[in-house]
């Protein structure tokens, strides 16, 4: 099975820190995937990445940027974190570049205070 | 805007009961996914539909893509509190296929 790992379950923050939600994936997947979840809002793609050091940003890129130096791993970076990124985080990977189907981590629930 | 619309949003039911919950849309897609995600956790694949028309089970979930590839269905049948989650549909839009389109979801409650 694959295995999609985050590092945190639970993150909480100041506004105004460097945020760094990293996400490791086992299956040797090409295509790897940020989304954040709010209610009402669903899942909402940030950034994604077919390739190492390759990034393309998704639906709701601002305040955030990724990081690809490796296959397995993908991070997501808040540069400047405020409150309106308190937020459900999940990172998923894909073996095919759809996106279809996609393996996700348990999630990161970050609060930023 | 390609939009996968999901209804009903919220559901609750008793155990043992059956019920269908909808994944619509105006497009057309290549295909169609169902994800169920248990709280605080990540949404886990159950299904994937290709082709228009295709009925997929899982146990007692059944699955429908309906004929014009535009729209799916989840029965469940004799539902269990370990069916309680939210359930996605998601699929990328026909011509379209490095953007995957994902429904809101209906969070599905159990009762014991």
């Amino acid at each position: 099975d694959v295995k999609v790992t985050q590092s945190s379950r639970y993150l909480v923050k100041r506004t105004g820190e460097k945020v760094f939600l990293e996400c490791v994936q086992d299956m040797d997947h090409e295509n790897m995937f940020w989304y954040r979840q709010d209610p009402g809002l669903g899942l909402r793609l940030i950034y994604f990445s077919y390739d190492v050091k390759m990034k393309e940003k998704g639906d709701i890129p601002e305040g955030y940027s990724v990081s690809r130096e490796k296959k397995e791993r993908f991070s997501l970076i808040l540069e400047s974190a405020s409150t309106n990124q308190t937020s459900m985080y999940l990172c998923a990977s894909s073996l095919y570049r759809t996106g279809v189907p996609q393996h996700f981590g348990d999630g990161t629930r970050l609060s930023i205070l | 805007t390609q939009l996968l619309e999901q209804s009903p949003q919220f559901l609750s039911i008793q155990e043992g009961e059956n019920l269908t919950v909808y994944c619509n849309s105006s497009s057309v897609f290549s295909s169609l996914q169902w994800y169920r995600q248990e709280p605080g956790e990540g949404p886990v694949l159950l299904v994937t539909v290709v082709t228009g028309g295709e009925v997929k089970k899982l146990k007692r979930l059944t699955f429908q893509f309906g004929d014009a590839r535009k729209d799916s269905s989840l029965h469940i049948t004799a539902a269990q509190p370990g069916d309680t989650g939210l359930y996605l549909c998601a699929g990328p839009p026909a011509g379209n296929n490095r953007k995957l389109i994902w429904g809101l979801g209906t969070s599905l409650a159990v009762n014991p």
